[in-house]
């Protein structure tokens, strides 16, 4: 079966860092590219952030431009998401979703990230 | 970049009914960048239409999509309980992804 499972939220003071992680399984992991989603509280999903299949290429949102940092582990099927300076407005629920021609047609459910002081 | 504006924000409909959601691009786009999920809360987001009409692998046939240039549209031609959720039109161009801001279907 086609899986991802993220981990690693939490409650962190702003200005913290975390790194979230989303392992991969049911399919070649090294294939795809892969991208994070997230969600604020009552609001929308808003695209985060991609690698492409080798990790080479990135691309951000520029709300977390120079902040976030994505990368990939292709030996262990893992993606990660690198979080620092932490704001208020960054507490979300982060998706990985493995993007396929434009779309994103598989998603995790999700780890919560929560910034408060 | 590409904005996308959703209507309505919440549609409220009976189980049977006919829901019809609207996305409208600042700017024309392809239809082949357009993409429609669902999304409930506590699960993950699933992807119903991508190329603007295509449905996505197991979506039923009461899903379909279409428009092209700035307005698409997703229906639900006849709503069954598990099809009340929030909707999101998603649009992909210049290695930079944006959603719409959601319509909900709620029950009447």
């Amino acid at each position: 079966e086609v899986e991802l499972l993220e981990s690693g939220g939490g409650l962190l003071q702003p200005g913290g860092s975390l790194r979230l992680s989303c392992a991969a399984s049911g399919f070649t992991f090294k294939n795809y590219a892969m991208s994070w989603v997230r969600q604020a509280p009552g609001k929308g999903l808003e695209w985060v952030s991609v690698t492409v299949n080798n990790g080479r290429t990135t691309s951000y949102a520029d709300s977390v431009k120079g902040r976030f940092t994505v990368f990939r582990d292709n030996f262990r099927n893992t993606l990660y998401l690198q979080v620092n300076s932490l704001r208020v407005g960054d507490t979300a629920v982060y998706y990985c979703a493995r993007e396929f021609y434009g779309v994103f047609d598989i998603w995790g459910r999700g780890t919560l990230v929560t910034v408060s002081s | 970049e590409i904005v996308l504006t959703q209507s309505p924000g919440t549609l409220s409909l009976s189980p049977g009914g006919r829901a019809t959601l609207s996305c409208r691009a600042s700017q024309s786009v392809s239809g082949s960048s357009l993409a429609w999920y669902q999304h409930k809360p506590g699960q993950a987001p699933r992807l119903l239409i991508y190329g603007a009409f295509s449905r996505a692998t197991g979506i039923p046939d009461r899903f379909s999509g279409s428009g092209s240039g700035t307005d698409f549209t997703l229906t639900i031609s006849s709503l069954d309980p598990e099809d009340f959720a929030v909707y999101y039109c998603q649009h992909f161009g210049n290695s930079l992804w944006t959603f719409g801001q959601g319509t909900k279907v709620e029950v009447k």
